[in-house]
């Protein structure tokens, strides 16, 4: 009974290409994430949305762009691919934003491309 | 622009002995700290956190402690068991944007039976 889930777990992909990572949270957070581990093994944030309201974008490329239908939902749908977009993306969900709440992670969607 | 330092990309510690994972920080209006484990292939999960209030947090084998005029906290893990083997990321959030988690990159224990 996976809490945040998100497909595909594996991606590869031909440069220029633009392609959609889904998530989606079955605990009944309203906010939702999604990080970026890059090669170094960095942890970063690029999105949050609460209620379907983005929160944060952390300067990343035009070329990323998330989308909340519903407060259980944030896709992650990527034009153009680059070589350079090669990582792991992780969504994340939160119960509430404010102090101490805990971030639950997806297993993360390996993205290579090509 | 590293916020969170790890500088110990890697540890190993015999089983039953204590495994102690470091993190320094420089931003000062940090106030929220938390530790995520990370096994290959999987998500980051939760482990224990600490606010800026306390200096010292335990659950179970895990105990983190916050140094604040250091800008130190630590894990300490006793007794360490081979299921301890994984990454452990340090993150911390500020009172200014709890939305935003900031982590380290990561210190990989192995814990040798």
């Amino acid at each position: 009974d996976t809490a945040v889930s998100q497909t595909p777990k594996y991606l590869v992909t031909q440069m220029g290409n633009d392609k959609s990572i889904k998530c989606e949270q079955n605990l009944g957070h309203d906010t939702m994430y999604w990080y970026k581990q890059d090669s170094k093994k960095f942890l970063k944030i690029m999105f949050s949305y609460n209620n379907k309201e983005l929160i944060i974008n952390e300067t990343v490329p035009n070329r990323f762009s998330p989308k909340s239908p519903d407060k259980a939902h944030l896709n992650l749908h990527i034009n153009s691919l680059e070589l350079g977009d090669s990582a792991v993306y992780f969504c994340a969900s939160s119960a509430r934003t404010g102090f101490g709440n805990t971030i639950y992670f997806g297993e993360g969607s390996w993205l290579t491309v090509v | 622009d590293q916020q969170v330092k790890q500088n110990s990309p890697s540890l190993s510690v015999q089983e039953g002995r204590i495994s102690i994972l470091n993190c320094d920080y420089t931003n000062s209006m940090f106030d929220y700290f938390l530790w995520y484990k990370k096994y290959p292939a999987e998500g980051p999960t939760f482990l224990i956190s600490i606010s800026s209030i306390k200096d010292k947090n335990e659950d179970g084998r895990f105990t983190v402690f916050l140094n604040k005029s250091a800008k130190h906290l630590s894990l300490h893990i006793v007794p360490s068991q081979p299921g301890d083997s994984a990454v452990y990321f340090c993150a911390a959030r500020s009172g200014t944007s709890y939305d935003k988690v900031i982590f380290g990159p990561g210190t990989s224990l192995s814990v040798i039976p």
